[in-house]
């Protein structure tokens, strides 16, 4: 199947610091990417879509403005958290594929946020 | 909103066990995803679920969608080890363009 990376797949910041995730597709372009969040033994809880050229769609309730969202090429996506707390500590995990529903989503293989 | 429902949450089997997993939503699903997630992996896509009272196979698991298109389910004969994981469901949004995720089924497997 496709390939999408994530970097860094793990990173402890402190306090108030902005973290910058990023998400490649390798082998294919991906129009839109998903970004979620997963809290330990809990599901994947859908934050964002990003658009490639266009603003990202956030979900009810995700902060526009404390997760920045930035989709400049067809293979690249990034998440940044700004002025990162400790709450905002969690497994963070992109996906790519169709924008369509009925293609699968390949995922990256996640960062660990931790903020200390 | 839309949600999608799975139970169990847990499920702890002997290894040779059966296991099942029901994954129910509160809107008709154009179509169904399944995704397994191996302890600090990241989710792997299994199978998608088209059409009414589909029925696919994928050597020991079954995958059914329901004649309603409302509900499917996993069904793992004789379980191994290697089928330690949590499994989602994964249904798309009103305008297709999203995936909601189910809470999840985490399967331990003794041996």
């Amino acid at each position: 199947g496709a390939v999408v990376s994530q970097h860094p797949s793990r990173v402890i910041c402190k306090s108030g610091t902005s973290v910058k995730i990023e998400c490649r597709s390798l082998d294919f372009q991906a129009t839109t990417m998903f970004w979620y969040r997963q809290f330990p033994k809990q599901s994947l809880m859908l934050m964002a879509t990003s658009n490639e050229g266009s603003k990202a769609t956030y979900e009810q309730g995700v902060e526009k403005d404390k997760f920045l969202i930035n989709h400049a090429s067809l293979t690249l996506s990034t998440l940044t958290v700004t002025s990162a707390h400790p709450e905002d500590s969690s497994f963070y995990i992109c996906s790519a594929g169709a924008a369509s529903s009925y293609n699968e989503q390949f995922f990256g293989p996640g960062t660990r946020l931790t903020v200390l | 909103g839309q949600q999608v429902m799975q139970i169990p949450q847990y499920q702890h089997v002997q290894e040779g066990e059966d296991f099942t997993t029901y994954c129910n939503s509160s809107t008709t699903l154009s179509n169904i995803q399944w995704y397994k997630q191996r302890p600090g992996g990241h989710p792997v896509f299994l199978i998608q679920l088209v059409k009414s009272g589909e029925v696919k196979k994928q050597k020991r698991l079954t995958f059914q969608f329901g004649e309603a298109k409302k509900n499917s389910s996993l069904h793992i004969t004789a379980t191994q080890t290697t089928d330690v994981g949590t499994y989602f469901c994964a249904g798309p949004s009103y305008n297709f363009n999203k995936f909601y995720f189910g809470s999840g089924t985490k399967l331990n497997v003794k041996p």
